[in-house]
């Protein structure tokens, strides 16, 4: 079974251009994640949906980025204006719908630098 | 809010030694708890899970228990080999819900 898949892999961009990263997430998997790690640390929750419903982004810089899922299936997370701070891996995760045991599957993530 | 606190940022071993990672916890729920690997390159992976109704987990040789008196959770080895090296994550998080990962302990194994 193919897991989780992001592109572009590397993006290099100079300050106030926008860039838009893609996720397709393991078939059947009816919740995704998009999650910030900036350099040396954990990841951060910035969105999620349920299907193609956004539950929660209240973490989500919503001025400059913006995420959807219009089919609940495959996602893209943009930004708009990006800012030498958003310099991070963007992680996409997906999990099954299931009470207990909640295992999200993470992409390798596109690793982001704005110079 | 859910926050989780791992103080140990690098530990450095050789081979066959025992690895120990503290995490302590904060939420106002019943947490599920885990410990998340991240290898160079890769998104992080599950290593292995606990819940409320089970103290201890335990997945390819590693270990973890969970204190909900100390709101701890720690991560054991009994003998590590170099390929263990990697970034370890305790993890907060529960159904369908996003994760609070702690800052990582980056693990170095020598052999």
């Amino acid at each position: 079974e193919a897991g989780v898949t992001q592109s572009p892999r590397y993006a290099v961009l100079q300050e106030g251009q926008a860039v838009s990263f893609w996720c397709d997430p393991i078939s059947g998997h009816d919740t995704l994640y998009w999650y910030q790690q900036p350099r040396d640390q954990g990841p951060q929750l910035l969105v999620y949906f349920r299907d193609e419903a956004v539950i929660d982004n209240s973490q989500l810089p919503s001025d400059r980025f913006s995420a959807v899922r219009p089919k609940g299936t495959n996602s893209t997370l943009k930004i708009q204006s990006a800012k030498q701070g958003d310099t991070a891996t963007y992680l996409c995760a997906s999990s099954f719908p299931d009470w207990e045991y909640a295992e999200q599957f993470f992409g390798p993530g596109t690793r982001l630098t704005v110079l | 809010g859910d926050s989780v606190t791992q103080m140990q940022g690098q530990v450095t071993l050789s081979e066959d030694d025992f690895l120990f990672i503290n995490c302590t916890y904060s939420t106002t729920w019943y947490p599920t708890l885990f410990w998340y690997v991240q290898y160079p390159g890769e998104g992080p992976q599950l290593l292995l899970k606990v819940t409320t109704a089970n103290n201890k987990g335990i997945s390819r040789g590693f270990e973890a228990t969970y204190d909900k008196g100390t709101t701890s959770f720690h991560l054991q080895k009994a003998s590590v080999q170099e390929s263990d090296s990697a970034v370890y994550y305790c993890v907060l998080g529960g159904y369908a819900q996003g994760l609070t990962f702690g800052l990582g302990t980056r693990v170095s194994v020598f052999p």
